[in-house]
């Protein structure tokens, strides 16, 4: 089945170690979405690929940065990482249907010791 | 910043039609809402989205109202595994790209 895959699902680093978070799609969608979802909120976007073309929103910490080296794959690379980055990351895509929705991943839980 | 308010939690017998609210006064003219779930430790789920006609699938039934400014999300047949939070966006998918920005949703209990 086409579907969106995050590995792992369970990511444990250490304060200030850089963090890699992976996500590949077999849907073939241009667009590729990561958002931050801490515990008991909403899920929050840090930044969209559209094709190769990156979009950051304003308020995503330079901390966080993102690279899609194909259309199958995505990922989020924290620098270094902070007790308050630990939360679930969800990957998602589209197409650029209009409307179309989005289809998210289960999610990376990254805890930071 | 999330567009919509919600009621941040309501409760359903099983088998019962869940009717989860949904205010959008600000909505534009091309602004579609749209209705996703996330059941606890997954990722979210789509559910439906609508413009301004009533629309239905397999999961739901969304009404939006004439003036456009709330909608209702039905469940027709609610069951234990339709527990989860409940996100109401509003968003213009042209020129975002579908950008979603999540508010605080409506948790649904649904009891057996």
């Amino acid at each position: 089945d086409a579907m969106v895959i995050q590995n792992p699902r369970y990511q444990v680093t250490q304060f200030g170690k850089p963090v890699t978070l992976s996500c590949s799609q077999t849907l073939n969608h241009n667009v590729m979405y990561w958002y931050q979802q801490k515990s008991s909120q909403a899920p929050k976007l840090l930044f969209h690929y559209y094709d190769k073309d990156f979009n950051n929103e304003a308020d995503t910490p330079d901390n966080f940065q993102s690279r899609r080296p194909n259309t199958s794959f995505c990922f989020l690379d924290i620098r270094s990482p902070g007790l308050g980055d630990a939360a679930m990351y969800l990957c998602a895509t589209s197409t650029l249907q209009r409307p179309g929705p989005q289809y998210f991943g289960p999610g990376t839980r990254l805890l930071v010791l | 910043d999330a567009k919509t308010t919600q009621p941040p939690s309501m409760d359903c017998a099983e088998g019962r039609a869940a009717n989860l609210p949904c205010n959008h006064s600000t909505i534009s003219g091309n602004e579609y809402v749209y209705w996703y779930r996330q059941i606890h430790s997954q990722g979210p789920q789509y559910i439906i989205h609508g413009l301004k006609n009533n629309e239905t699938n397999e999961m739901a039934s969304l009404i939006i109202t004439e003036d456009r400014k709330s909608s209702t999300l039905i469940l027709p047949h609610a069951t234990l595994r339709d527990t989860a939070v409940y996100y109401c966006i509003v968003t213009d998918r042209g020129s975002t790209l579908g950008r979603l920005y999540f508010g605080r949703g409506t948790q649904l209990t649904v009891w057996p």
